[in-house]
């Protein structure tokens, strides 16, 4: 079983679309979180949510909505796209208590906006 | 912003070891090095981490200096399938607090 799965794990759309990708993990963690990877490889935090509640949200523009309805889900909606949405973007989960802090991450969904 | 220093690539010959250094001489005493790779664009995978004393498991082992300042990640005989980048990352031992990446280290394992 996957531990963290995201879909679509290809994503391609137009400009000025709305559309969403999904996260589910097994793992029974209180903790999920989106990470976006740019053209540059460099990942970068966007939200976290415990137990449903945003954590982060890192200046991330507002047509980034995150929604979890449930601590086993963390889905990403994103209005009106841009060309500079296109990237690869992460789920990950970790335990939001206790002593392990080991995050597990997601295969990864690519976005590409044209 | 991250909180290490890594160099930007290495290389290693396959069954040889490889040893990755990173500085974070801004390190405070509630906070724990952990180390982190990516297999080409998969998603990160989680390797070791430690405070002070060094640790080994399965994966790596990680050396971490008495003032805590540097640490490397020594993966014992390179294979071909550990070619990837490695992430060093300083964190408050807390679950549920978000990773910062930095640039990680390119690391290239060849025959």
């Amino acid at each position: 079983d996957t531990a963290v799965s995201q879909t679509p794990k290809y994503l391609v759309t137009q400009m000025g679309n709305d559309k969403s990708i999904k996260c589910e993990q097994n793992l029974g963690h209180d903790t999920m979180y989106w990470y976006k990877q740019d053209s540059k490889k460099f990942l970068k935090i966007m939200f976290s949510y415990n137990n449903k509640e945003l954590i982060i949200n890192e200046t991330v523009p507002n047509r980034f909505s995150p929604k979890s309805p449930d601590k086993a889900h963390l889905n990403l909606h994103i209005n009106s796209l841009e060309l500079g949405d296109s990237a690869v973007y992460f789920c990950a989960s970790s335990p939001g208590t206790g002593m392990n802090t080991e995050a597990f991450f997601g295969q990864g969904t690519r976005l590409t906006v044209v | 912003d991250a909180k290490t220093t890594q160099p930007p690539s290495m290389d290693c010959a396959e069954g040889r070891a490889a040893n990755l250094p990173c500085n974070h001489s801004t390190i405070s005493g509630n906070e724990y090095v952990y180390w982190y790779r990516q297999i080409h664009s998969q998603g990160p995978q989680y390797i070791i981490h430690g405070l002070k004393n060094n640790e080994t498991n399965e994966m790596a082992s990680l050396i971490i200096t008495e003032d805590r300042k540097s640490s490397t990640l020594i993966l014992p005989h390179a294979t071909l399938r550990d070619t990837a980048v490695y992430y060093c990352i300083v964190r408050v031992y807390q679950a549920g607090t978000a990773l910062i990446f930095g640039k990680g280290t390119t690391l290239s394992v060849s025959s």
